[in-house]
């Protein structure tokens, strides 16, 4: 059960945007639009930030958005913000009730 | 305030077990499934087990199928993860989190809880 892949750190100054990548194949990420993104910051537990590829739960900021094509789903953030800096997993359903996380994504506000 | 809250792990042989428990509080526990989800030392996340609202649907990451076993108690409002024959590859950090549905099979995690440190060493 291979991760998804997820490049290991993406960086950025205060107000840019950047985007994060999710690759899997077409029995995951490009077989369902059931992609979630997951914000951690050191030492704390993993916080919902996108769910089904592309919404927004209550109380998250406009600032972050998710879409996917094919079997890539991606995550930006516009308006980089300092508390922004963390790590990012997708996590896509697979089938069969199981679900894959991505490898994650260090981001770094410069 | 929806959350939930791990206990039970500890440091353990290798061949050893435990159980881990998870605490559910504002939400209707009984109508929503749930899983576990482990972080090793330095490393991401990783699905290890979840399970059907009502229990009697269980799944499992090949990596623990046959000696993890998933289960709950809803008159107790609280989601267990009995682990068995351990390994050093199972120390990690194990949160429990609430299935997100809109209907049918889960497709989020929401929340987490802080997790429960499970280590495994001689």
């Amino acid at each position: 059960q291979s991760a998804l892949t997820q490049p290991a750190s993406v960086s950025g100054s205060p107000g840019q945007s950047i985007t994060i990548s999710c690759t899997g194949t077409s029995s995951d990420v490009g077989g369902y639009n059931y992609v979630s993104w997951y914000q951690q910051h050191p030492g704390k537990a993993p916080k919902l930030m996108i769910y089904d590829v592309s919404n927004r739960p209550s109380g998250i900021s406009n600032r972050f958005s998710g879409s996917k094509s094919g079997n890539t789903a991606s995550l930006t953030i516009s308006g980089l913000q300092a508390d922004d800096e963390a790590d990012y997993y997708c996590s896509s359903y697979r089938g069969r009730t199981t679900y894959v996380f991505g490898t994650g994504t260090k981001v770094t506000v410069l | 305030e929806v959350q939930v809250l791990e206990s039970g792990g500890g440091l353990v042989q290798p061949g050893g077990s435990l159980r881990l428990s998870c605490a559910a509080s504002g939400f209707s526990f009984t109508t929503n499934a749930m899983t576990w989800v482990r972080q090793a030392p330095g490393e991401g996340l990783e699905w290890v087990s979840g399970i059907n609202s009502g229990g009697d649907n269980t799944y499992y990451a090949d990596s623990v199928k046959g000696r993890f076993t998933i289960s709950r108690d809803n008159s107790k409002n609280t989601l267990y993860l009995q682990i068995n024959s351990l390994r050093a590859e199972d120390t990690a950090l194990y949160y429990c989190a609430k299935g997100g549905s809109v209907s049918g099979s889960v497709r989020w995690f929401d929340p987490w809880g802080q997790g429960t440190l499970v280590t495994v060493s001689s």
